[in-house]
């Protein structure tokens, strides 16, 4: 399949532990966040969403939290699975734009 | 899968010459954004069509185009190719405007220009 990214950071975990993974947004602005999951051939996908007005928001064993102060995004994985690894993505939007701006990405990769 | 399909999967094109890339939408989704993810990069917003009129468009220039349909499949129009036009190619499709609604993703065509 198709190769999302090289020389992406990456972030290696074992099987069963918790995985964060960062994102540092630029816009004062923006006041939506989606953390998408990029597998190899095929385009992301939507984990999980949270609106400026919100600190955490969870899932299903995922959580985000955003730290409006500092700008920053993380994405929490709990009890991280082989079918976790892929490439993640934050991506950041203001104002009800359609312009969704992406983060360079982190490549999970989990270990047996 | 989401239901998002994109053809061709792969194409090569050489410098100076046109392609059409072409996204058919979920069901439904009357909305569909384009995207160019060079590789290594996170994908980079071109423009966006809502009911087959533009909605919105980045950071590109004119010679990236785009059509929307009355069924809302969309094509992708890129003249005179460069080198620094390959990349992975992604239309993303939704029932409305985001963030109400949430953008569905096809698997991307291929661009490789030489």
């Amino acid at each position: 399949g198709e190769s999302v990214g090289l020389h992406l950071p990456t972030l290696s975990v074992q099987e069963g532990d918790n995985s964060i993974i960062n994102c540092a947004y630029s816009n004062s602005a923006s006041d939506y966040f989606i953390w998408y999951k990029q597998e190899s051939g095929k385009g992301p996908q939507f984990i999980i969403d949270i609106r400026s007005n919100m600190d955490k928001r969870q899932g299903q064993r995922v959580t985000v939290l955003l730290n409006k102060t500092v700008k920053h995004l993380s994405l929490q994985i709990a009890a991280t699975q082989p079918g976790d690894s892929a490439v993640y993505f934050c991506a950041e939007n203001a104002n009800y734009g359609q312009n969704f701006v992406f983060g360079p990405g982190t490549r999970l990769s989990v270990l047996p | 899968e989401t239901g998002v399909t994109q053809s061709p999967t792969h194409l090569i094109k050489t410098r100076g010459q046109q392609v059409t890339l072409r996204c058919s939408s979920q069901s439904g989704h009357n909305t569909v954004s384009w995207y160019q993810q060079a590789l290594g990069q996170g994908p980079q917003f071109i423009f966006q069509y809502y009911r087959e009129e533009e909605n919105g468009r980045g950071n590109f220039p004119p010679r990236f185009s785009g059509l929307q349909f009355p069924n809302y499949s969309s094509e992708l129009n890129v003249n005179a190719l460069e080198l620094d036009d390959s990349a992975l190619y992604l239309c993303a499709s939704s029932f409305g405007l985001a963030p109400d609604y949430e953008q569905y993703f096809g698997p991307g065509t291929r661009l490789t220009v030489t």
